[in-house]
């Protein structure tokens, strides 16, 4: 069963500009989750998305947005770019049962720089 | 707030020795717990997970041991290898349906030679 995948794998912005990435959960999985990964913050909770809609939300600003579609893939967006959002963002999906006592997956990352 | 917190930022052991990586949690509300691992360029990869209800679990080569009276995590690796280098993370999720996973800063586990 192929894994959780992310395009693009990098980017390369410039400030006030907008990008939106993707991810692709494994194949039955119906939770996906985004977290930002940074050296000083370390691994931050965006949001998680299930049947389309958005679960639950981190501490991030408005800036930070996503969307889940019908096949359970995910897209996230980040409007007006700063220098601050350069970092690898993790999407992992979950098969979504009744319990939250599930692993997540995570996919290799989208690697932002921000110049 | 509240947060999940590793003990060491770095962690040295030779190669065919054990290892032990220490986590304090500090949410109580908190019922499922799960080791990753990270490689440089890498997702974090699953390694293994415990319950609440549990004290302790085991897999291959790695065992995880849950002490909830003080609120404490470890990952034990027997007989660690040179593939066994990365960043170890632990993560927390609160009771419930959501899937909002709190992780600890992370330790590097470096296996010499």
């Amino acid at each position: 069963k192929a894994g959780v995948t992310q395009t693009p794998r990098y980017l390369i912005k410039t400030r006030g500009q907008q990008v939106t990435l993707s991810c692709s959960p494994i194949s039955g999985h119906r939770s996906v989750s985004w977290y930002q990964q940074t050296p000083g913050q370390g691994l931050q909770f965006l949001f998680e998305y299930f049947s389309e809609t958005q679960r639950n939300k981190g501490n991030f600003p408005g800036r930070f947005s996503g969307r889940q579609f019908s096949n359970s893939r995910s897209e996230m967006n980040v409007s007006t770019l700063e220098l601050g959002d350069s970092a690898l963002y993790l999407c992992a999906s979950s098969l979504a049962g009744s319990s939250g006592q599930e692993t997540q997956y995570f996919g290799p990352g989208t690697r932002l720089l921000v110049l | 707030g509240e947060s999940v917190g590793l003990h060491l930022p770095t962690l040295s052991v030779q190669e065919g020795d054990n290892s032990i990586i220490n986590c304090a949690y500090s949410n109580s509300a908190s019922d499922y717990f799960i080791w990753y691992k990270q490689e440089s360029g890498k997702g974090p990869q699953f390694i293994i997970d415990i319950r609440s209800n549990m004290d302790k679990r085991q897999g291959q080569r790695v065992t995880v041991l849950l002490n909830k009276t003080v609120k404490h995590l470890s990952l034990q690796i027997a007989a660690t290898q040179p593939g066994d280098s990365a960043v170890y993370f632990c993560a927390e999720n609160m009771a419930g349906s959501a899937r909002q996973l709190t992780f600890g800063s992370g330790t590097q586990l470096t296996v010499l030679p």
